[in-house]
């Protein structure tokens, strides 16, 4: 299964773009990246999800390198309900399921 | 409203009691997911059923047990021989396990705790 890397935590103030890296070098070309945040002892919510193109909705643009290697979710104006854990997650392939493996994620505090 | 529902939200059992926390979905999904989660810690998975009358284990399956005899339904047991049962446990659905497009939607979790 192809792991993911995350700072375990990040700042960022109030009202600024969040930008948050996560490193998949093993990914492999047809495992998708997927982003979830968990707000303290709640449910993860699903933020986006790409494949080789950059990706934006409502909530995030998701940044995928050339070589599929690395990402950045970006937050694009962070706000105090911002803050929360940041899983960045390869989907493993059908034969698994497509289950998600969630490593320890970054933990972001939004600071007024 | 459609969605994931859990209960109970917190659960007290006493040590050697088996235990079975309820998962119900409303969305019309094929699969579901149970995970367990450790402070600090992320999701583990622990079963996973794709369709009905069929699941499979997860990477932490030992000591627990499931069932899907109903598309809207996964419930997940906790025996005694699970050795350290507490924890926080999340259900989730999606559309389809093996579809390009897998948001996973998360219930609001059972908080177990073994005395």
């Amino acid at each position: 299964d192809a792991k993911t890397t995350q700072p375990p935590s990040m700042d960022c103030a109030e009202g600024r773009a969040a930008n948050l890296p996560c490193n998949h070098s093993t990914i492999s070309g047809n495992e998708y990246v997927y982003w979830y945040r968990q707000i303290h002892s709640q449910g993860p919510q699903y933020i986006i999800h790409g494949l080789k193109n950059n990706e934006t909705n409502e909530m995030a643009s998701l940044i995928i390198t050339e070589d599929r290697k690395s990402s950045t979710l970006i937050l694009p104006h962070a706000t105090l309900r911002d803050t929360a854990v940041y899983y960045c997650i390869v989907r493993a392939p059908y034969n698994q399921g497509g289950k998600l493996i969630f490593g320890q994620g970054t933990e972001l505090s939004v600071k007024p | 409203d459609g969605g994931i529902t859990q209960s109970p939200k917190y659960l007290f059992r006493k040590e050697g009691q088996n235990v079975t926390l309820s998962c119900e979905q409303n969305l019309n999904h094929d699969a579901m997911y149970w995970y367990r989660q450790d402070p600090g810690q992320g999701l583990r998975l622990i079963y996973y059923s794709q369709i009905v009358n069929d699941f499979q284990k997860g990477d932490i399956a030992e000591g627990y047990s499931v069932s899907r005899e109903k598309k809207e339904s996964f419930p997940l047991t906790v025996t005694s021989a699970q050795k350290n049962p507490t924890a926080f446990y999340l259900c989730a659905s999606s559309i389809e396990a093996g579809s390009s497009y897998n948001e996973q939607f998360f219930g609001p979790g059972t908080r177990l705790t073994v005395l």
